[in-house]
């Protein structure tokens, strides 16, 4: 059963310090997203791939967080330094790319800065 | 921009029928996603709407109008385990990566 898989499912951590989140997408997929999902915002996309190339990552705050694709069956989010304004979930998903086909999340990453 | 409107909340009770609206504005339109997540999971997605019309697939119906920007997404014969938020998302471009979820509608189904 191919799925999306994020690590880690839960962190804690104190304000200040690096985060980094991994993401591996199902395997054959070309389109990697990740989203972050609050109460006030709703799910908003922070950034995209498509064969491992970063194509737009406008919704994503610069300063703090980065996104790379070091392979295929990796992508990574990190937030350096953590804000307890990041706190929420983050989702990977990934999909075969091209118009209206189906976006396959992960079971997301819960993010709690303090 | 983009602007997605659908109800914050909901009330059902187990049996019945209840139907779930949305209404977008987009730059662009090139179908609609409605996706369940129950709480504390990941969204999974429930159907896509190209084309006018309802789409029927099982207890679950999704209906476009691009006329009008008008979607929903109807549940019958209501289970407890419907109980999760649903999320309307428009795709205004070519790419799922122009896809914009809306804030989704959270459905209690009560016995």
């Amino acid at each position: 059963d191919a799925r999306v898989t994020q690590t880690p499912r839960h962190k804690v951590t104190e304000m200040g310090q690096e985060v980094t989140m991994r993401c591996q997408p199902i395997l054959g997929h070309n389109t990697v997203f990740w989203y972050r999902q609050t109460m006030m915002q709703g799910l908003e996309l922070l950034a995209y791939f498509r064969n491992r190339a970063p194509l737009d990552d406008s919704g994503m705050p610069k300063d703090r967080f980065s996104a790379e694709m070091p392979d295929a069956t990796l992508a990574t989010l990190k937030i350096q330094p953590s804000e307890p304004r990041d706190s929420a979930v983050y989702f990977c998903a990934s999909e075969t790319g091209g118009s209206g086909n189906t976006i396959y999340f992960g079971e997301g990453s819960w993010l709690t800065v303090v | 921009g983009q602007n997605i409107d659908q109800p914050t909340e909901m009330t059902a009770t187990e049996g019945a029928i209840v139907q779930i609206n949305c209404t977008y504005q987009t730059s662009g339109f090139n179908g609609l996603f409605w996706y369940q997540q129950h709480a504390g999971e990941a969204p999974t997605f429930l159907s896509y709407n190209v084309l006018d019309g309802l789409e029927e697939k099982g207890r679950f119906s999704s209906f476009l109008s691009r006329s009008k920007g008008y979607s929903y997404l109807l549940l019958k014969e209501l289970q407890m385990k419907d109980s999760a938020s649903y999320l309307c998302a428009p795709n205004s471009g070519a790419g799922s990566y122009q896809l914009t979820f809306g804030k989704g509608t959270k459905l209690s189904v009560i016995p």
